[in-house]
């Protein structure tokens, strides 16, 4: 079964400073891969995504994403962080087949912004 | 505007009473599922549903019953809650239940059970 992992339960920055917030995914093929935020007391939102095609995918609010198939990693980054973006971070997996549109979730990632 | 809705938004409520959270969704999604978020164990999915009257379990089903007699609404049944079912719940919905299509998330819905 797929699964996902996100080292950093909790990551603190100062306003500015960049920004990368590590994702690992395992699975026998290339998955779709997603970023969400969530914001505290609000739904998830879909900063990006990848399917195929270019490793390096744009995302909203000035986050980017890069694939790399050989460690497996779908990392996320911006390269100054605003104290608005402190919120909740979940890397997420869809590898199709029998998980009929289920998307897997890692643990998430908490960022604190400091001024 | 494409919304998920959840009611209610918070709940505490007491072992054994059952209770609802409603989701429904005005976009004429056929793909609707439930997650639970548990701190430090990201989201899990509970049930799913590709279309009226067809839903399956997730990986956390136990303790938990849907219906989905519209497709516009997908509730969340606790026939009896209990402690571990404290939690943060959200419900999304897709346009097909292909992955690589975008998924809208309600707001959540915080239960506290006693």
């Amino acid at each position: 079964a797929q699964s996902v992992t996100q080292p950093d339960i909790h990551i603190t920055v100062s306003e500015g400073a960049s920004l990368e917030l590590r994702c690992n995914y395992s699975y026998g093929a290339t998955p779709y891969l997603f970023w969400y935020v969530q914001s505290p007391g609000q739904g998830l939102q879909l900063l990006l995504k990848y399917f195929s095609g270019d490793t390096l995918v744009q995302g909203i609010k000035g986050f980017e994403a890069e694939f790399k198939r050989s460690q497996s990693s779908f990392n996320l980054r911006k390269p100054s962080v605003h104290w608005s973006d402190a919120a909740e971070y979940f890397c997420a997996v869809y590898t199709g087949g029998t998980s009929y549109g289920k998307l897997t979730f890692g643990q998430g990632t908490i960022l604190t912004v400091h001024p | 505007e494409a919304q998920v809705t959840q009611n209610p938004r918070y709940l505490i409520t007491v072992t054994g009473k059952k209770l609802t959270v409603t989701c429904s969704q005005n976009m004429n999604h056929e793909y609707m599922s439930w997650y639970r978020q548990d701190p430090g164990l990201g989201l899990r999915q509970i049930y799913y549903s590709m279309n009226v009257e067809v839903t399956d379990k997730g990986d956390v089903p136990e303790g938990y019953k849907v219906s989905r007699k519209e497709k516009r609404n997908f509730p969340l049944i606790l026939e009896s809650p209990s402690p571990n079912q404290t939690s943060l719940y959200f419900c999304a919905s897709r346009e097909g239940f292909l992955g690589n299509q975008p998924q809208h998330f309600g707001d959540g819905t915080r239960l506290s059970i006693l």
